[in-house]
Protein backbone atom coordinates (compact mmCIF):
# COMPACT_ATOMS: atom_id res chain seq x y z
CA UNK A 1 0.00 0.00 0.00
CA UNK A 2 1.32 3.40 -0.56
CA UNK A 3 1.51 5.73 2.20
CA UNK A 4 3.15 9.90 2.16
CA UNK A 5 5.03 11.26 4.66
CA UNK A 6 5.24 14.40 6.23
CA UNK A 7 8.36 14.69 8.92
CA UNK A 8 7.25 18.23 9.55
CA UNK A 9 4.39 19.09 11.68
CA UNK A 10 5.10 22.63 12.32
CA UNK A 11 7.46 25.44 10.25
CA UNK A 12 8.06 28.95 10.38
CA UNK A 13 9.62 31.13 8.24
CA UNK A 14 10.48 34.88 8.15
CA UNK A 15 9.28 36.97 5.01
CA UNK A 16 11.34 36.89 1.81
CA UNK A 17 13.00 33.98 3.31
CA UNK A 18 13.19 30.42 1.45
CA UNK A 19 11.51 26.87 3.39
CA UNK A 20 11.57 23.59 1.93
CA UNK A 21 8.74 21.39 3.06
CA UNK A 22 9.78 17.37 2.89
CA UNK A 23 7.51 14.65 2.01
CA UNK A 24 8.35 10.95 1.56
CA UNK A 25 6.65 8.57 -0.05
CA UNK A 26 6.32 4.74 -0.73
CA UNK A 27 4.60 3.06 -3.61
CA UNK A 28 5.85 -0.01 -5.77
CA UNK A 29 4.29 1.79 -8.88
CA UNK A 30 6.08 3.14 -11.40
CA UNK A 31 3.21 5.91 -13.04
CA UNK A 32 1.89 8.06 -10.83
CA UNK A 33 1.86 11.80 -10.02
CA UNK A 34 2.43 13.94 -6.69
CA UNK A 35 0.94 16.96 -5.64
CA UNK A 36 1.39 19.36 -3.27
CA UNK A 37 -1.95 21.52 -2.26
CA UNK A 38 -2.05 24.74 0.37
CA UNK A 39 -5.01 24.93 3.12
CA UNK A 40 -5.25 28.19 3.91
CA UNK A 41 -7.50 29.28 6.81
CA UNK A 42 -10.43 29.76 4.44
CA UNK A 43 -9.93 25.90 4.42
CA UNK A 44 -10.68 25.62 0.83
CA UNK A 45 -7.98 23.25 -0.75
CA UNK A 46 -5.99 24.74 -3.67
CA UNK A 47 -3.23 23.23 -5.44
CA UNK A 48 0.57 24.54 -5.57
CA UNK A 49 2.50 22.18 -7.85
CA UNK A 50 2.18 18.96 -9.83
CA UNK A 51 4.35 16.42 -10.65
CA UNK A 52 4.21 13.28 -13.28
CA UNK A 53 6.48 10.31 -12.09
CA UNK A 54 8.09 9.65 -15.65
CA UNK A 55 9.53 13.43 -15.87
CA UNK A 56 12.78 14.20 -14.40
CA UNK A 57 12.40 17.41 -14.42
CA UNK A 58 11.45 19.34 -11.42
CA UNK A 59 8.54 21.21 -11.75
CA UNK A 60 8.28 24.96 -11.34
CA UNK A 61 5.45 27.50 -10.62
CA UNK A 62 6.85 30.83 -10.04
CA UNK A 63 8.28 30.72 -6.25
CA UNK A 64 7.21 27.18 -5.73
CA UNK A 65 9.78 24.34 -6.75
CA UNK A 66 9.76 21.09 -6.26
CA UNK A 67 12.92 18.46 -5.63
CA UNK A 68 11.67 15.43 -7.47
CA UNK A 69 14.33 12.66 -5.81
CA UNK A 70 12.17 9.22 -7.70
CA UNK A 71 14.84 6.55 -6.74
CA UNK A 72 14.84 8.05 -2.77
CA UNK A 73 11.28 8.55 -3.23
CA UNK A 74 11.33 12.07 -2.04
CA UNK A 75 9.38 15.52 -3.03
CA UNK A 76 10.00 18.31 -0.87
CA UNK A 77 8.40 21.69 -2.12
CA UNK A 78 10.62 24.57 -1.67
CA UNK A 79 8.80 27.94 -1.61
CA UNK A 80 11.15 31.11 -2.20
CA UNK A 81 10.62 35.09 -1.54
CA UNK A 82 8.01 33.60 1.37
CA UNK A 83 5.12 35.86 1.53
CA UNK A 84 2.77 36.12 4.34
CA UNK A 85 -0.13 34.37 2.19
CA UNK A 86 2.21 31.65 1.88
CA UNK A 87 0.87 30.86 5.83
CA UNK A 88 -1.15 27.84 5.39
CA UNK A 89 -1.28 24.17 5.89
CA UNK A 90 0.55 22.34 2.93
CA UNK A 91 -0.38 18.61 2.23
CA UNK A 92 1.65 16.31 -0.26
CA UNK A 93 -0.20 13.99 -1.80
CA UNK A 94 0.33 10.86 -4.26
CA UNK A 95 -1.98 9.52 -7.01
CA UNK A 96 -1.94 6.71 -8.76
CA UNK A 97 -4.24 6.54 -11.77
CA UNK A 98 -6.07 3.71 -12.63
CA UNK A 99 -7.24 2.51 -9.78
CA UNK A 100 -8.93 -0.88 -9.96
CA UNK A 101 -12.02 0.72 -10.01
CA UNK A 102 -10.81 3.13 -12.90
CA UNK A 103 -10.48 5.72 -10.94
CA UNK A 104 -8.35 7.92 -9.13
CA UNK A 105 -6.10 7.53 -5.74
CA UNK A 106 -5.16 9.78 -4.03
CA UNK A 107 -3.01 9.38 -0.62
CA UNK A 108 -2.91 12.45 1.17
CA UNK A 109 -0.05 13.19 4.32
CA UNK A 110 -0.89 14.32 7.28
CA UNK A 111 0.45 18.01 6.63
CA UNK A 112 2.96 20.93 7.59
CA UNK A 113 0.93 23.83 9.09
CA UNK A 114 3.85 26.95 7.55
CA UNK A 115 3.63 29.89 9.35
CA UNK A 116 5.05 32.98 7.06
CA UNK A 117 6.36 35.39 10.05
CA UNK A 118 6.61 39.63 9.37
CA UNK B 1 -8.50 27.20 -12.57
CA UNK B 2 -11.23 24.55 -12.33
CA UNK B 3 -14.23 25.91 -9.83
CA UNK B 4 -15.95 23.15 -7.27
CA UNK B 5 -18.80 24.85 -5.21
CA UNK B 6 -20.11 22.58 -2.16
CA UNK B 7 -23.18 23.93 -0.09
CA UNK B 8 -23.69 24.87 2.34
CA UNK B 9 -20.60 26.26 3.92
CA UNK B 10 -21.97 25.69 8.19
CA UNK B 11 -25.42 23.43 8.69
CA UNK B 12 -25.83 23.17 12.52
CA UNK B 13 -28.42 20.11 13.09
CA UNK B 14 -30.13 18.06 15.85
CA UNK B 15 -29.29 15.02 16.73
CA UNK B 16 -31.38 12.30 14.85
CA UNK B 17 -31.74 14.53 11.74
CA UNK B 18 -30.59 14.18 8.31
CA UNK B 19 -28.04 16.38 6.45
CA UNK B 20 -27.42 16.91 2.78
CA UNK B 21 -24.27 18.56 1.15
CA UNK B 22 -24.11 19.60 -2.12
CA UNK B 23 -20.47 19.22 -4.28
CA UNK B 24 -21.41 21.40 -7.72
CA UNK B 25 -18.52 21.48 -10.55
CA UNK B 26 -19.46 24.26 -12.23
CA UNK B 27 -17.22 24.75 -15.34
CA UNK B 28 -16.13 21.29 -16.41
CA UNK B 29 -17.70 18.00 -16.33
CA UNK B 30 -16.48 15.81 -13.10
CA UNK B 31 -16.32 11.99 -14.02
CA UNK B 32 -14.89 11.34 -10.64
CA UNK B 33 -15.93 13.02 -7.53
CA UNK B 34 -14.42 12.09 -3.61
CA UNK B 35 -15.54 13.05 -0.26
CA UNK B 36 -13.48 13.76 2.69
CA UNK B 37 -13.70 14.59 6.18
CA UNK B 38 -11.10 16.34 8.13
CA UNK B 39 -11.06 16.51 11.57
CA UNK B 40 -9.42 19.91 13.54
CA UNK B 41 -5.43 20.11 12.26
CA UNK B 42 -5.69 16.87 10.84
CA UNK B 43 -5.43 15.63 7.51
CA UNK B 44 -8.04 14.41 5.02
CA UNK B 45 -9.74 11.45 5.69
CA UNK B 46 -10.77 10.21 2.60
CA UNK B 47 -14.84 8.74 2.42
CA UNK B 48 -15.67 7.52 -0.43
CA UNK B 49 -15.11 7.61 -4.13
CA UNK B 50 -17.89 8.29 -6.63
CA UNK B 51 -18.16 8.24 -10.41
CA UNK B 52 -21.22 9.42 -12.49
CA UNK B 53 -24.05 7.14 -12.44
CA UNK B 54 -22.49 4.30 -10.65
CA UNK B 55 -22.74 3.35 -6.95
CA UNK B 56 -19.94 5.03 -4.48
CA UNK B 57 -16.84 2.68 -3.28
CA UNK B 58 -16.71 3.57 0.51
CA UNK B 59 -13.30 3.29 2.42
CA UNK B 60 -13.21 0.62 4.98
CA UNK B 61 -14.61 1.71 8.11
CA UNK B 62 -16.81 4.35 6.43
CA UNK B 63 -20.74 3.39 7.14
CA UNK B 64 -22.38 3.69 3.24
CA UNK B 65 -25.81 3.86 5.40
CA UNK B 66 -24.89 6.34 7.04
CA UNK B 67 -23.04 8.43 4.26
CA UNK B 68 -25.39 8.43 1.39
CA UNK B 69 -23.74 9.20 -1.72
CA UNK B 70 -25.55 9.88 -5.05
CA UNK B 71 -23.39 11.27 -8.16
CA UNK B 72 -26.45 12.00 -9.85
CA UNK B 73 -24.54 13.35 -13.08
CA UNK B 74 -20.87 15.13 -14.24
CA UNK B 75 -22.06 17.91 -11.85
CA UNK B 76 -23.33 17.34 -8.82
CA UNK B 77 -22.98 14.65 -6.14
CA UNK B 78 -24.34 14.52 -2.98
CA UNK B 79 -23.74 14.05 0.49
CA UNK B 80 -26.01 12.81 2.74
CA UNK B 81 -25.41 12.48 6.99
CA UNK B 82 -28.31 10.40 7.71
CA UNK B 83 -29.37 10.51 11.45
CA UNK B 84 -26.55 12.32 12.56
CA UNK B 85 -24.76 12.55 15.47
CA UNK B 86 -22.40 14.28 17.38
CA UNK B 87 -19.75 12.60 16.65
CA UNK B 88 -20.38 13.21 13.25
CA UNK B 89 -19.68 16.73 13.54
CA UNK B 90 -16.60 17.60 11.23
CA UNK B 91 -15.42 19.28 8.11
CA UNK B 92 -16.64 17.81 4.93
CA UNK B 93 -14.94 18.39 2.03
CA UNK B 94 -15.13 17.33 -1.82
CA UNK B 95 -13.47 17.02 -4.83
CA UNK B 96 -13.99 16.65 -8.03
CA UNK B 97 -11.59 15.51 -11.18
CA UNK B 98 -12.05 15.61 -14.59
CA UNK B 99 -10.61 15.03 -17.89
CA UNK B 100 -8.15 16.48 -20.16
CA UNK B 101 -5.13 18.19 -19.56
CA UNK B 102 -5.55 18.60 -15.75
CA UNK B 103 -6.07 15.05 -15.52
CA UNK B 104 -5.23 13.97 -12.46
CA UNK B 105 -5.83 16.98 -10.19
CA UNK B 106 -7.94 17.64 -7.49
CA UNK B 107 -10.31 20.67 -7.26
CA UNK B 108 -11.97 20.87 -3.89
CA UNK B 109 -15.22 22.84 -2.70
CA UNK B 110 -15.23 25.06 0.28
CA UNK B 111 -15.83 22.88 2.46
CA UNK B 112 -18.99 22.57 4.92
CA UNK B 113 -18.58 22.27 8.65
CA UNK B 114 -21.11 20.27 10.29
CA UNK B 115 -22.11 20.28 14.21
CA UNK B 116 -24.70 18.64 15.13
CA UNK B 117 -26.09 19.44 18.72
Amino acid sequence: AQTVTQSQPEMSVQEAETVTLSCTYDTSENNYYLFWYKQPPSRQMILVIRQEAYKQQNATENRFSVNFQKAAKSFSLKISDSQLGDTAMYFCAFMKPFHTSGTYKYIFGTGTRLKVLA
Amino acid sequence: GAVVSQHPSWVICKSGTSVKIECRSLDFQATTMFWYRQFPKQSLMLMATSNEGSKATYEQGVEKDKFLINHASLTLSTLTVTSAHPEDSSFYICSASGTGPTTGELFFGEGSRLTVL
